[in-house]
């Protein structure tokens, strides 16, 4: 699978548009960018996915880049429950285990 | 509630003695998965199961470690003679593979381990 990138923390007002960036320059055409996020002593909850074009459901958008190599979870309008560690996980099809890395810990400050 | 469930939730246990955990996937999910996640570390795959079949078990997963899903319904993760090193939250995940490429697994609450 490959590797991905995402900045230790980020910080965004309630409120507003909270953006999180992954880099997954190494990704190759079958694998499958998933968002997961952890709230505190909880489970991770799977968020979105996508394999080449944006996605949007109730919870999030998932921006893909034309090459690929990044992508960009978007909440619109964040809310202190979204205060979590967010995951960006690439994997591909016949590889059923996730592979979590540190990910990025959102802090929504009110 | 038809989410995953997790029991017990907490467990404390001298170093030494056996722990089994449960997991009940969500009902039409055909693939179980388990996970181990230490503090400060996001989960690691221990193994997984589609029905009853046990298709793969990492590294991690010493032959202290053993994981049943008898009936293809819940299924058990068994710790024998726990070590302080396995204290940890156990997480359990559920997904319906179709077989289509895509594989969103949704999570249980965790049971946290605890080896004195």
């Amino acid at each position: 699978d490959a590797k991905t990138t995402q900045p230790p923390s980020m910080d965004c007002a309630e409120g507003r548009a909270a953006n999180l960036p992954c880099n997954h320059s190494t990704i190759s055409g079958n694998e499958y960018v998933y968002w997961y996020r952890q709230i505190h002593s909880q489970g991770p909850q799977y968020i979105i996915h996508g394999l080449k074009n944006n996605e949007t459901n109730e919870m999030a958008s998932l921006i893909i880049t034309e090459d690929r190599k990044s992508s960009t979870l978007i909440l619109p309008h964040a809310t202190l429950r979204d205060t979590a560690v967010y995951y960006c996980i690439v994997t591909n099809f016949g590889n059923e285990k996730l592979t979590f890395g540190t990910g990025t810990r959102l802090t929504i400050i009110p | 509630d038809t989410g995953v469930s997790q029991d017990p939730r907490h467990k404390i246990t001298k170093r030494g003695q056996n722990v089994t955990f449960r997991c009940d996937p969500i009902s039409e999910h055909n693939r179980l998965y388990w996970y181990r996640q230490t503090l400060g570390q996001g989960p690691e795959f221990l193994t997984y199961f589609q029905n009853e079949a046990q298709l793969e078990k990492s590294r991690l997963l010493s032959d202290r470690f053993s994981a049943e899903r008898p009936k293809g319904s819940f299924s058990t993760l068994e710790i024998q003679r726990t070590e302080q090193g396995d204290s940890a939250m156990y997480l359990c995940a559920s997904s319906p593979w179709t077989g289509a490429g895509e594989n969103e697994q949704y999570f249980g609450p965790g049971t946290r381990l605890t080896v004195t």
